[in-house]
């Protein structure tokens, strides 16, 4: 069956250390996603991609960044990570017609210490 | 105003109760209609799915999209505790264009 997947599931890192989250999906999507949920907030979007070497900022892309190098993978990193960004982080994909909606992973726990 | 405004909770209501979760939005522009469900320390997933105005039945659970009034809301009946999740409201104004999401409410049903 095609899945979302993503690594780490749990990651304790410092302050100032570079931080990369991994997404890989198999359902062939075109489009793909990454949220952070904090509480209060609510699913805010980072970044996200419509097709391979294509990215785009979201709400709150401060201190992020994705590269997409091919189908399947779109991983987030963090380049000086900051206590701001301890969260629950999500990826999501999606396919490019009308009926089609984002399929989730299952989170990736973050906190900087 | 926030694109998409939904009803903070948490809501908690016994077993076998009708629920009601609303959300309303500002842009005219958005076409489809989502409800997420996600458990806890899960992603979310969908739920109920609606194009344009109208309802949708699946099972327990009712979709209602009013755009005159720029509203939208999700039934469900017979409520079980393991509906028990936090309900996400999500539409977006394209086929490809991204997801705006409210900000979630928390439902517990209560045996």
């Amino acid at each position: 069956d095609a899945e979302i997947t993503q690594s780490p599931r749990h990651k304790i890192t410092e302050t100032g250390r570079q931080v990369t989250l991994a997404c890989h999906q198999t359902w062939n999507h075109n489009n793909m996603f990454w949220y952070r949920q904090d509480l209060g907030h609510g699913l805010r979007l980072i970044h996200y991609s419509y097709g391979v070497q294509d990215t785009n900022k979201g709400e709150v892309s401060d201190g992020y960044s994705v590269s997409r190098s091919n189908t399947e993978d779109l991983p987030l990193t963090l380049e000086s990570a900051a206590s701001s960004q301890t969260s629950v982080y999500f990826c999501a994909s999606s396919g490019v017609a009308g009926a089609d909606t984002q399929y989730f992973g299952p989170g990736t726990r973050l906190t900087v210490l | 105003q926030k694109e998409v405004e939904q009803d903070p909770g948490p809501l908690s209501v016994p077993e076998g109760a009708i629920v009601s979760l609303n959300c309303t939005y500002s842009n005219s522009a958005f076409q489809y209609f989502m409800w997420y469900r996600q458990y806890s320390r899960k992603g979310p997933e969908l739920l109920m799915y609606t194009y344009s105005s109208g309802n949708k039945e699946d099972g327990r659970f009712t979709a209602q999209v009013d755009k005159s009034s720029k509203y939208i809301s999700l039934f469900i009946r017979d409520s079980q505790p393991s509906d028990s999740a936090t309900y996400l409201c999500a539409m977006r104004t394209g086929a490809n264009s991204k997801l705006t999401f409210g900000k979630g409410i928390t439902l517990s049903v209560r045996p």
